[in-house]
């Protein structure tokens, strides 16, 4: 198995207090992302990163903001979370192949279950 | 962005094969084709990606269409183990890996 963890795994907060949840990997691999799923939307990117400090938006980022300050760890922050960001959240990464392209195989974590109430 | 159509749910027995198929009518030519899994509880897991030939692993095999419309993911041998939600997915060439896109998938059911 990959060397994922997410923390905290589950969380309970309330409306418009920050969270932030971690991602930490033992791979070295260069591309890490944050996912949310959703029942009835499956999963949908909100950030991905290609490298320590490079991160871009997916395709449901507003309220979120990222950071990787090192290749081992990309946070995912809720400035102040609302109830529609009630959701389960998976950290992902996956590394280049050998012509420097994107070998197609993501490796995901346990999951995160983040409750806002 | 081309978009995949799988059956909500399918059923199989125990110890035998499974073929799970998958329509993506708008693929375009440079379009990846890829299996993931997701059992109960966990993190999605790789299972399978091909582009145009039929592609093997230890897990499963990819049957992918002459004309790419459709694929048929085969479990060969079915276990209780393999009950999860199975998501294909179009990937179109990309530098991060940023373009999966995860519909509902099919959710496989297990009969021992």
């Amino acid at each position: 198995d990959a060397g994922i963890t997410q923390s905290p795994r589950h969380k309970v907060t309330e409306t418009g207090t920050p969270v932030t949840l971690r991602c930490h990997q033992t791979e070295n691999h260069r591309y890490m992302y944050w996912y949310r799923q959703d029942p009835g939307h499956g999963l949908r990117l909100i950030h991905y990163s290609y490298g320590v400090k490079d991160t871009d938006k997916g395709e449901v980022s507003d309220g979120y903001s990222v950071s990787r300050s090192k290749t081992e760890d990309f946070l995912l922050t809720l400035e102040s979370a609302t109830s529609s960001q009630t959701s389960v959240y998976f950290c992902a990464i996956s590394d280049r192949d050998t012509t420097g392209g994107h070998t197609g195989e993501l490796f995901f974590g346990e999951g995160s279950r983040l409750t806002v109430l | 962005d081309a978009k995949t159509t799988q059956p909500n749910s399918m059923e199989s027995n125990e110890e035998e094969p499974v073929h799970l198929p998958c329509n993506h009518s708008t693929i375009s030519g440079t379009d990846y084709i890829h299996w993931y899994r997701q059992l109960p509880s966990q993190g999605p897991e790789y299972v399978i990606h091909g582009l145009t030939s039929n592609v093997n692993n230890r897990m499963a095999s990819l049957a992918i269409a002459e004309d790419r419309k459709s694929s048929t993911l085969i479990l060969h041998r079915a276990t209780l183990r393999d009950a999860a939600v199975y998501y294909c997915i179009l990937r179109r060439p990309d530098n991060y890996g940023q373009n999966f896109v995860f519909g509902p998938g099919t959710r496989l059911s297990v009969l021992p």
